[in-house]
């Protein structure tokens, strides 16, 4: 029973080009979450999703930044022309129901560096 | 808006003695807390958790405390042991259904 699966591990970018971060949620979790972990910060709440929904965007950068999970295939977070601030470790999250007690499941993440 | 805090970056323990980590929160809402520890290059993982209508959770060598009235969480490790070493992240739920999370402590347990 594979956990929470992202890919890639490590993404290097140039400004200005695309990052596609994918997620792969634990087998039975419709519900995936996107946070971003800064240098020497916490992790922040990027945006929370059900198949083919976006639950909360609250998160989400107001430009270059977008996240879907399609009914078919993992979670993307597509950012557009990236910038250095983008460089982060990003990751996802899934639950089988809304979070509860035992919180969520996180994979291992994506560390974006934009060069 | 940091709606959760940990105000220690870093936190030294002798192995065999007690780690307490501390938390504090600004939203009354909150419904559950809960603790994640997390290595270097891994995802967070699942500690413990506490409901708000509970003061206490212990679950082995783990035992979580909320005083609702702070507003104040703290995570007891006893003993502490060097596989312990790690950052530990304080996260708490809203009715939104999304975690907030505090920005960690690094506890180093000494051997």
């Amino acid at each position: 029973n594979a956990g929470v699966m992202q890919n890639p591990r490590h993404l290097v970018r140039r400004r200005g080009q695309e990052a596609r971060l994918r997620c792969s949620p634990m087998k039975g979790h419709s519900h995936v979450y996107w946070y971003r972990q800064l240098p020497e910060e916490g992790l922040k709440f990027m945006v929370y999703l059900q198949k083919e929904n976006i639950i909360d965007e609250s998160g989400m950068p107001k430009e270059r930044f977008s996240a879907e999970f399609p009914k078919e295939g993992p979670s993307i977070l597509r950012i557009q022309q990236v910038v250095r601030g983008d460089s982060a470790a990003y990751f996802c999250a899934s639950s089988p129901t809304p979070p509860g007690i035992y919180g969520y499941t996180f994979g291992s993440g994506t560390r974006l560096t934009v060069v | 808006d940091q709606q959760v805090k940990q105000n220690s970056p870093s936190l030294s323990v002798q192995e065999g003695r007690i780690s307490i980590l501390n938390c504090d929160y600004t939203n009354s809402m909150f419904d559950y807390f809960l603790w994640y520890k997390k290595y270097p290059a891994e995802g967070p993982t699942f500690l413990i958790s506490i409901s708000s209508i509970k003061d206490k959770n212990e679950d082995g060598r783990f035992t979580v405390f909320l005083n609702k009235s702070a507003k104040h969480l703290s995570l007891h490790i006893v003993p502490s042991q060097p596989g312990d070493s790690a950052v530990y992240f304080c996260a708490a739920r809203n009715t939104g259904n999304q975690f907030y999370f505090g920005t960690g402590t690094s506890l180093t347990v000494i051997p």
